[in-house]
């Protein structure tokens, strides 16, 4: 079975500063992976998917992820943090390419700093 | 935003009663799922539904149960709910099969158990 690993349950940075958040996934086969950026009291909502095409992807709020097949890495970055960045972030793979199942790792909630 | 809804927003209940979720879409998407999000644990699938009256379990389907008899409605019942069961839940969509893996969330209904 497929599963998501976010290194960091909690990630604190300065305004202006570059974000990083870690996703590695274990897989087998080429997975769909996406983003998933949640404020609080909200539902998720899609920053970015991958799905086979070009391994830069670029989401919404200047938000973007590299797909590294050798490393099993989709890490999300964005230059320059803005303190409305602050959220609840999660990494998801499909259960296989193409399933109708996403597999959600645990999070990593991001800090911004003035 | 896709149009999804859930209701209620807000339940406070007592062990031992039945509690049912709904979760309505109008995208007409053919995949719905409940999930349930605490503190450490990321989002955990309980169930899911493929069609009309076609459902299957997730990781953490045990006092759970659904319906679906329209493509626009999902229902989750706790048929006796514990306290283990105070969750915020969360229902989605999606097209997958279509070309797009990718889920939409509804806005989470916070359920306390007392």
């Amino acid at each position: 079975a497929q599963s998501v690993t976010q290194l960091g349950s909690h990630v604190s940075v300065s305004e202006g500063a570059l974000v990083l958040l870690r996703c590695n996934y274990s897989s087998s086969v080429p997975p769909y992976l996406f983003w998933y950026v949640q404020y609080p009291n909200q539902g998720l909502q899609l920053l970015l998917k991958y799905t086979s095409a070009a391994t830069l992807v670029k989401g919404i709020n200047g938000f973007e992820a590299e797909f590294k097949k050798s490393e099993t890495s989709f890490h999300l970055t964005k230059p320059s943090a803005h303190m409305s960045d602050a959220a609840e972030y999660f990494c998801a793979v499909s259960e296989w390419g193409g399933s109708e199942k996403l597999v959600f790792g645990k999070g990593t909630k991001l800090t911004v700093n003035p | 935003d896709a149009g999804i809804t859930q209701s209620p927003r807000h339940k406070v209940t007592e062990t031992g009663t039945p509690v049912t979720l709904r979760c309505h879409q109008t995208e007409n998407h053919r995949y719905m799922y409940w999930y349930r999000q605490d503190p450490g644990h990321g989002l955990r699938l309980i169930h899911y539904s493929y069609g009309v009256k076609d459902t299957d379990k997730g990781e953490v389907s045990d006092g759970y149960s659904v319906s679906r008899s329209k493509t626009e409605d999902f229902l989750l019942t706790l048929e006796s709910a514990t306290s283990s069961q105070t969750s915020v839940y969360f229902c989605a969509i999606s097209d997958a099969g279509t070309g797009s893996y990718e889920q939409y969330f509804g806005p989470g209904t916070r359920l306390t158990v007392t």
